[in-house]
C-alpha cells in the first residue's frame, strides 16, 4: 500500500505567491520523520525540510516550512514568495523508525510545480 | 566539495551486458544507499549498507548487487541489463542513527 500520497500531480503558481503542496501517509509508528526534496530538471536532489514525529512546532527554512498535522497525517510543504528557480518536481519522503527500516525513505509520486512570471 | 559522487553521470549499453555505478561520500556517514526513479519519476530504495553491511534489499533482481568496499563507497553492479533497467539510480547518504539523506546527481542508465 502507498505510504506516501501526494495528490497534485502538477501546479502553477505565479511569482512572488505562496504555493501549499500537499503530502499525507500512513504510518502505525509512533516515531518517524518526514522530508520533502525539490528535483529540478537538471535532476538532482535536494533536500529541503525535515519534521520529526514528536517536534511540537512546524520546521521552517528559509521560505519553505511544512505544515504538520499528525492527527491528519498530513504533512504539506508551503513555498512562500515563489521564485522561478523553484519550478521544479517536489518530493516528500518518510522515514519509519522501526528496526527493520533503518531509515529507507519512502516516497511519494511528486508534484510537479511551474512557477510563471 | 561534492558530498556525494555518482559516476558515471550517463551510461548507455545494450541488452545483455554488466555495468557498474560507483558512489562515494565524504560526509563521514555510515549508511548508504542506492534509489531507482523510473520513467514516472516514482523512487524506490533499492539497498541499503550501514558500515559496509547490507540491512536493506528490497526484493531487487539478484542481477543487481551492491558492493561496500568501506564505509565511503556504494557500488552497484548490474548483471545481464534489461530493458526494464533503463532508470536513474541514485546513491545517498546519512548518519547513523538515520538523519537526514543527501543524495548524488544521479545515474541515468539507458539499456537499447
Amino acid at each position: 500500500a502507498q505510504k506516501i500520497t501526494q495528490t497534485q500531480p502538477g501546479m502553477f503558481v505565479q511569482e512572488k505567491e505562496a504555493v501549499t503542496l500537499d503530502c499525507t501517509y500512513d504510518t502505525s509508528d509512533q516515531s518517524y520523520g518526514l522530508f520533502w526534496y525539490k528535483q529540478p530538471s537538471s535532476g538532482e536532489m535536494i533536500f529541503l525540510i525535515y519534521q520529526g514525529s514528536y517536534d511540537e512546532q512546524n520546521a521552517t527554512e528559509g521560505r519553505y516550512s511544512l505544515n504538520f498535522q499528525k492527527a491528519r497525517k498530513s504533512a504539506n510543504l508551503v513555498i512562500s514568495a515563489s521564485q522561478l528557480g523553484d519550478s521544479a518536481m517536489y518530493f516528500c519522503a518518510m522515514r519509519e523508525l522501526t528496526t527493520d527500516s533503518w531509515g529507507k525513505l519512502q516516497f511519494g509520486a511528486g508534484t510537479q510545480v511551474v512557477v510563471t512570471p | 566539495d561534492t558530498a556525494v559522487s555518482q559516476t558515471p553521470k550517463y551510461l548507455v549499453t545494450q541488452m545483455g551486458n554488466d555495468k557498474s555505478i560507483k558512489c562515494e561520500q565524504n560526509l563521514g556517514h555510515d549508511t548508504m544507499y542506492w534509489y531507482k526513479q523510473d520513467s514516472k519519476k516514482f523512487l524506490k530504495i533499492m539497498f541499503s549498507y550501514n558500515n559496509k553491511e547490507l540491512i536493506i534489499n528490497e526484493t531487487v533482481p539478484n542481477r543487481f548487487s551492491p558492493k561496500s568496499p568501506d564505509k565511503a563507497h556504494l557500488n552497484l553492479h548490474i548483471n545481464s541489463l534489461e530493458l526494464g533497467d533503463s532508470a536513474v539510480y541514485f546513491c545517498a547518504s546519512s548518519r547513523s542513527p538515520p538523519g537526514e539523506q543527501f543524495f548524488g546527481p544521479g545515474t541515468r542508465l539507458t539499456v537499447l
